[in-house]
């Protein structure tokens, strides 16, 4: 079985861009999360998504949002690019959520200059 | 709200050896998931074991297991045998059992295993 794949793997945007990142689950998994991994913050939670609607939702700016296909695979979007939003960018699926494991995916490094 | 706590940055262990790495975690919850993941340098989180609170035994996987002491809070891994390959960053993480489902993780260890 696939594991979870995200696309694309590098990214270099201008301040004040945005960004689409994507992210496909293990087939069957219909809950995916979203992770910010900065040197500073660490890891933080973005949002999760279970069957195209959003679940539940971290501390970050409306900037940030994203959304879920009846396929699972996941979007995010940055608006209005940050420097400080340059980070990795992981997305992990699991089957329901809940008690279930959590599989991440490699990531997306998103550097903005 | 739920924190994580690692207070070793960094440590190393002479290879075949055995390490243990710290975290410590605060919360009101009674049932709840703790979890170590592996980050090597590709960034790949990877799961290395679990632990579900309301077990008393402590989860064991292969060369990794846990010390899960509930009443203090504590959950720390030990890696026996250490391999070339265990070197990354390890994350404790925590995760409620209800209806929150994301993981809170710590800061992370950098483990370096020596030849």
């Amino acid at each position: 079985k696939a594991g979870v794949t995200q696309t694309p793997r590098y990214l270099i945007k201008t301040r004040g861009q945005q960004v689409t990142l994507s992210c496909s689950p293990i087939s069957g998994h219909r809950s995916v999360s979203w992770y910010q991994q900065t040197p500073g913050q660490g890891l933080q939670f973005l949002f999760e998504y279970f069957s195209e609607t959003q679940r539940n939702k971290g501390n970050f700016p409306g900037r940030f949002s994203g959304r879920q296909f009846s396929n699972s695979r996941s979007e995010m979007n940055v608006s209005t690019l940050e420097l400080g939003d340059s980070a990795l960018y992981l997305c992990a699926s699991s089957y329901r959520g809940g008690q279930d494991e959590q599989y991440f995916g490699p990531g997306t490094r998103l550097t903005v200059t | 709200a739920q924190t994580v706590t690692q207070s070793q940055p960094e440590m190393s262990v002479q290879e075949a050896e055995t390490v243990t790495l710290s975290c410590t975690y605060d919360t009101s919850e009674s049932d709840y998931y703790l979890f170590w993941y592996k980050q090597p340098p590709s960034r790949q989180m990877i799961l290395v074991i679990r632990q579900e609170a309301y077990k008393q035994q402590n989860a064991t996987e292969n060369r990794f297991s846990v010390n899960f002491q509930k009443a203090a809070k504590s959950f720390s891994l030990k890696i026996s045998d250490s391999q070339l390959g265990d070197a990354a960053m390890y994350f404790c993480a925590y995760r409620s059992w209800g209806s929150a489902r994301q993981l809170t993780f710590g800061s992370g260890t950098q483990l370096t295993v020596l030849p």
